[in-house]
This record gives structure tokens, sequence and C-alpha cells, in this order.
């Protein structure tokens, strides 16, 4: 199974600051990476596909970038709604497997 | 507008069985690629199964021959038979659709919690 290894497992950021995640994977995984925001209590959101693309809604202070085994989710400029979890999921090899996301926190 | 609404979770001891259903609308669950996404408490995300269009099925290997994925076309809803349930088991598991071509989960259901215990 292909390993999604997020890093750091905590973010203490203030509102204004950029973000800056990362997922690392086990092997290459080309550019078949997406980005989910799970916030309490709530379903996961789909945020980024193809390591870059923004699903449909989604605020352009979110991108993603990376291919190969190293990935990138950029925030911009926090805002108070952006402080969730985060996670990534690869589609290139079964099963599809998930990152153990990144909890991005008020400082 | 697409909406997912899961239930059938609840206590259940080890060893026994529990049915998911999820019941879809806004576009048909024979015509999309249809998942199941667990949470354990406090935990990550893991894929559990799939079901295609054309009825062909996929399961992680910690629930294959336990587990099956499975849809009624008429009801526009999606399964999930848990049999021989374990405490590992214990989660919220997500219903989810895939839109776009690629294997990933555009809409996801609000969940509903199973938890396995004696």
């Amino acid at each position: 199974d292909i390993v999604l290894t997020q890093s750091p497992a905590t973010l203490s950021l203030s509102p204004g600051e950029r973000a800056t995640l990362s997922c690392r994977a086990s092997q290459s995984i080309i550019s078949y990476l997406a980005w989910y925001q799970q916030k309490p209590g709530q379903a996961p959101r789909l945020l980024i596909y193809e390591a870059s693309n923004r699903a449909a809604g989604i605020a352009a202070r979110f991108s993603g970038s990376g291919s190969g085994t190293d990935f990138t989710l950029t925030i911009s400029s926090l805002e108070p709604e952006d402080f969730a979890v985060y996670y990534c999921q690869q589609r290139s090899n079964w099963p599809l497997t998930f990152g153990g996301g990144t909890k991005v926190e008020i400082k | 507008e697409v909406q997912l609404v899961e239930s059938g979770g609840g206590l259940i001891q080890p060893g026994g069985s529990l049915r998911l259903s999820c019941a879809a609308s806004g576009f048909a669950v024979s015509s999309n690629y249809m998942s199941w996404v667990r949470q354990a408490p406090g935990k990550g995300l893991e894929w559990v199964s799939v079901i295609y269009s054309g009825g062909t099925t996929y399961y992680t290997d910690s629930v294959k021959g336990r587990f099956t994925i499975s849809r009624d076309n008429s009801k526009n809803t999606l399964y999930l038979q848990m049999d021989s349930l374990r405490a590992e088991d214990t989660a919220v598991y997500y219903c989810t659709m895939r839109k776009r071509p690629e294997n990933y989960f555009d809409y996801w259901g609000q969940g509903t919690l199973v938890t396995v215990s004696s």
C-alpha cells in the first residue's frame, strides 16, 4: 500500500498568516493526489484534486502543488473558517489511501 | 442537489452484524461510483469499499470476506453489510460519491457511527 505521511501533525498559526502543509508519498504517485478539509463534527470536503486543481466553490487562497512523492497545500492567508484538519489522499494505486492529517489550529 | 444520508449505525457486540444504508438524491446511484470511507474516533480516514456503475466491487484487505457493498437501484440506495464485526471496526462510516473521472471523493454524507463493543 502507498503510505502518505503528512507534516507537521499540528500547525499553530494566526489568522492572516500563510499555511504550508506537506504530504509525502512512499512511492511516486505522479500527480494523483487530493486534499480534503474536515471541521469538527463534519464530513470531509474536497479542496484540491490532481495535486493542483481546485474543486468547485473552493476559495482561491487554497492552492496545491507538487508531483512524484512530494506535495504541498498552501493557504495564502488564513481565514477564521480555515482552522481545521487537512488530509491528503492518493488515487495512484489500490487501495486508495489517506495521510494521517495536519491540524491547523489558532495560535 | 446531491444529497447522501446514511443510517443504520449503532452499538453492536463483537461478532455481530449490521447493515448501513445510504439514501441518495439528486443523482442515480446505479450510474455512479460509490464508496464507503470510515473514520475511527479521533483518527484519520480509511477507504473501505467501492462499487462501480457496472457492479464491480473492491474492498480494503481488513474487511474482505466480512463486508459486502451493494445497491438497490429502485430505492436509489447504497448499502454496506457488515458481518463478524470487530472492535477495530468502530468508526463513523461515510457514504461518498465520485463525480469526476478520477478516484476522489466529491460528495460525502454526514456519516453514521458504528460502535463494536461488549
